[in-house]
């Protein structure tokens, strides 16, 4: 059973500390998200990639997140310098996306716990 | 935009009661599709049903069943007979064509179901 996988499952880190979270979405798949859950927001997106481009970080603040992918088994969320707000569950997803089918359930990996003190 | 509604924040039942998740939704594409994910304790959120805009029969799955109604924009998921295994937060969620590939949550209701 495929599985998109991320690491890792838990971070505790200090406020000021650089974080990376990674993501290998399932082989095949051509459309990256990031979603960050808290009790607050809920499930919201930061951003995706199609074919490893970012089509949309609007929901990421640009000045501490940055996403990327470096190939097509990597997604990478990073945030610098993390901040206590920033705690959160982050979950990658992976589907796969055609111009004329958008509608491809996405498939989570089972999230990032991050605890910024 | 699109919003999707799920006004039952926390459920609680005993076993074998039938329960019904509330989800009502916002949109102004007539074209779009509707999801509902599971997230068990373990914290990952499973695909259960996906349902598109033209489709208004309703779905069953086992104990899981899909009421569509396009007239009240809702589309409820109902348990049968539930089961302690059946406690989870359960998302609603809408993805329209003009939002390209991006899912809108709603806010999850959490059911709790008791032995």
């Amino acid at each position: 059973d495929a599985r998109v996988t991320q690491t890792p499952r838990h971070k505790v880190t200090e406020m000021g500390q650089e974080v990376t979270m990674r993501c290998q979405p399932i082989l095949g798949h051509n459309t990256v998200f990031w979603y960050r859950q808290t009790m607050m927001q809920g499930l919201e997106l930061l951003a995706y990639f199609r074919n490893r481009a970012p089509l949309d970080d609007s929901g990421m603040p640009k000045d501490r997140f940055s996403a990327e992918m470096p190939d097509a088994t990597l997604a990478t969320l990073k945030i610098q310098p993390s901040e206590p707000r920033d705690s959160a569950v982050y979950f990658c997803a992976s589907g796969l996306v055609a111009s004329t089918s958008y509608n491809s359930p996405l498939h989570f990996g089972n999230g990032t716990r991050l605890t910024v003190t | 935009a699109q919003k999707v509604t799920q006004a039952q924040t926390e459920i609680s039942v005993v076993e074998k009661e039938d329960v019904t998740l509330d989800c009502v939704y916002e949109t102004r594409d007539t074209t779009y599709y509707l999801f509902w994910y599971k997230q068990p304790p373990s914290g990952e959120l499973v695909f259960l049903i996906r349902r598109n805009s033209f489709d208004e029969q309703n779905e069953i799955s086992g104990r899981y069943s899909w009421n569509f109604q396009k007239s009240t924009s809702s589309f409820n998921f109902t348990i049968t007979a539930s089961q302690v295994v059946d406690s989870a937060v359960y998302f609603c969620a809408l993805i329209t064509k003009t939002s390209g590939s991006r899912l809108t949550f709603g806010e999850g209701t959490q059911l709790t179901v008791n032995p």
